[in-house]
């Protein structure tokens, strides 16, 4: 089971940038698709955007779409997710999750099946 | 987009007795592969969300046989046979069928004792 590791709690001001990284050890992500979701204090999840590593080809919810970037270095396992134009509703836990990526002739989704420890970001003046 | 809804939102059970969430998204989860992609996780406070059930009703390894994954289409349910206390925390139904370009959470049921 591949282990996902993120990067540390931050605090930013609004109308800045944050980026968050989240590292694989005990295996390799290439292959799999990274997704980054956020969870507001006492709220739900909400998925934020994915990336294949292997192909770097990126998906972003519509709500996010050109204020974020995810990208991964195959090189180090890591990928990251940057935000810009913080507001203080971005103040959130950031995770990080695994799943696989179907093909046409095979299944190899089977849920997001390991989490990062997720990641502070608090936006205040 | 899809939509996802749970219910109840809110859920007090007792040791020993039996729990069920319904999760309901706004379009069909069955892929055209034959799958129905929904899955359940729970966040037990303080932690990440772990994963329960993947494609509707497969039970993760290691996640005990009480819980149990069923429905198809628009409709879905989590049971749980016999409810343990490590069992509180937030459940989350999510929809995966536009996997990787998109996945969408219900609102979470809160089961407490």
């Amino acid at each position: 089971q591949v282990q996902l590791v993120q990067s540390g709690a931050e605090v930013k001001k609004p109308g800045s940038s944050v980026k968050v990284s989240c590292k694989a050890s005990g295996g390799t992500f290439s292959s799999d698709n990274i997704s980054w979701m956020r969870q507001a204090p006492g709220q739900g999840l909400e998925w934020v955007g994915s990336i294949i590593p292997m192909s770097h080809i990126t998906n972003y919810a519509q709500r996010f779409q050109g204020r974020v970037t995810i990208t991964a270095d195959k090189s180090t396992n890591t990928a990251y997710m940057e935000m810009r134009s913080l507001r203080s509703e971005d103040t959130a836990v950031y995770y990080c999750a695994r799943s696989g990526v179907d093909t046409p002739t095979a299944i190899y989704y089977f849920g997001m099946d390991d989490w990062g420890q997720g990641t502070t970001v608090i936006v205040s003046s | 987009d899809i939509v996802m809804t749970q219910s109840p939102l809110s859920l007090t059970v007792t040791p020993g007795e039996p729990a069920s969430i319904s999760c309901r998204s706004s379009q069909s989860l069955l892929h055209s592969n034959g799958y129905t992609y929904l899955d359940w996780y729970l966040q037990k406070p303080g932690q990440s969300p772990q994963l329960l059930i993947y494609l509707g009703s497969n039970r993760v390894s290691g996640v005990p046989d009480r819980f149990s994954g069923s429905g198809s289409g628009t409709h879905f349910t989590l049971k749980i046979s016999r409810v343990e206390a490590e069992d509180a925390g937030v459940y989350y139904c999510m929809q995966a069928l536009q996997s990787p370009r998109g996945f969408t959470f219900g609102p979470g049921t809160k089961v407490d004792f």
